[in-house]
């Protein structure tokens, strides 16, 4: 099992829906979630991390996480075309050797439509 | 403003050749780190640094060569031993390594011929 898995997409939804980003990790001693855009040729911009189970929210975006079935998902509401991106998700991991690495998934491209 | 720096944006070299790619932070992070971006892949690390004249490899440090001589400064080399070195690198930092965000440069894309 890969450690962080995203859809690839893309998604498409229409403009003031509602996006749903999902993420499932695989280490169950993950204490860190992140999500990331990023714009086409651009580098990756900081959304959301969370860190306890349950909700977060920041404006339209809701970051919500479940450590028990080991996922993380991200809701865009009243989705604009300026949120079409690719949205990556990141998580820590640990190592065999006991240290951290954050490892990123390969991102779900999100396309709103107009 | 504090940032992190990533000159320059676009590089290009002949094969055989090493090539050293800049990036500098004034956010005054501990951690610094590397990552390789490919199409259709996620962000794969390559070096990173928690402390100044320390660091570790990554999932793929061969044919990567880094120093941490200075906390701003975290340059990345990469050697004629890197078989497929085109990409696009990216730098980051974060205030400690464990459990913080990391805050990307705006990226170096190298092509080599």
């Amino acid at each position: 099992q890969k450690e962080v898995e995203q859809n690839s997409g893309p998604l498409s939804v229409p403009e003031g829906a509602i996006a749903s980003l999902n993420c499932t990790y695989s280490d169950r001693g993950s204490q860190s979630f992140f999500w990331y855009r990023q714009y086409s040729g651009k580098s990756p911009e900081l959304i959301m991390f969370i860190y306890s189970n349950g909700d977060k929210e920041d404006g339209r975006f809701t970051a919500q996480l479940n450590k028990a079935s080991q996922y993380v998902s991200l809701l865009i509401r009243d989705s604009q075309p300026s949120d079409s991106a690719t949205y990556l998700c990141a998580v820590n991991i640990i190592t065999q050797g006991g240290s951290e690495k954050l490892v990123f998934g390969k991102g779900t491209k999100l396309t709103v439509n107009p | 403003d504090g940032g992190i720096t990533q000159s320059p944006k676009y590089l290009f070299r002949k094969e055989g050749q090493n090539v050293t790619l800049s990036c500098e932070q004034n956010l005054n992070h501990d951690a610094m780190y590397w990552y390789r971006q490919d199409p259709g892949q996620g962000l794969r690390l390559i070096y990173y640094s928690q402390i100044v004249n320390d660091f570790q490899k990554g999932d793929i440090a061969e044919g990567y060569s880094v120093s941490r001589e200075k906390k701003e400064s975290f340059p990345l080399t990469v050697t004629s031993a890197q078989k497929n070195p085109t990409a696009f690198y990216l730098c980051a930092s974060s205030i400690r390594q464990l459990n913080s965000p990391l805050h990307f440069g705006n990226g170096t894309r190298l092509t080599v011929t």
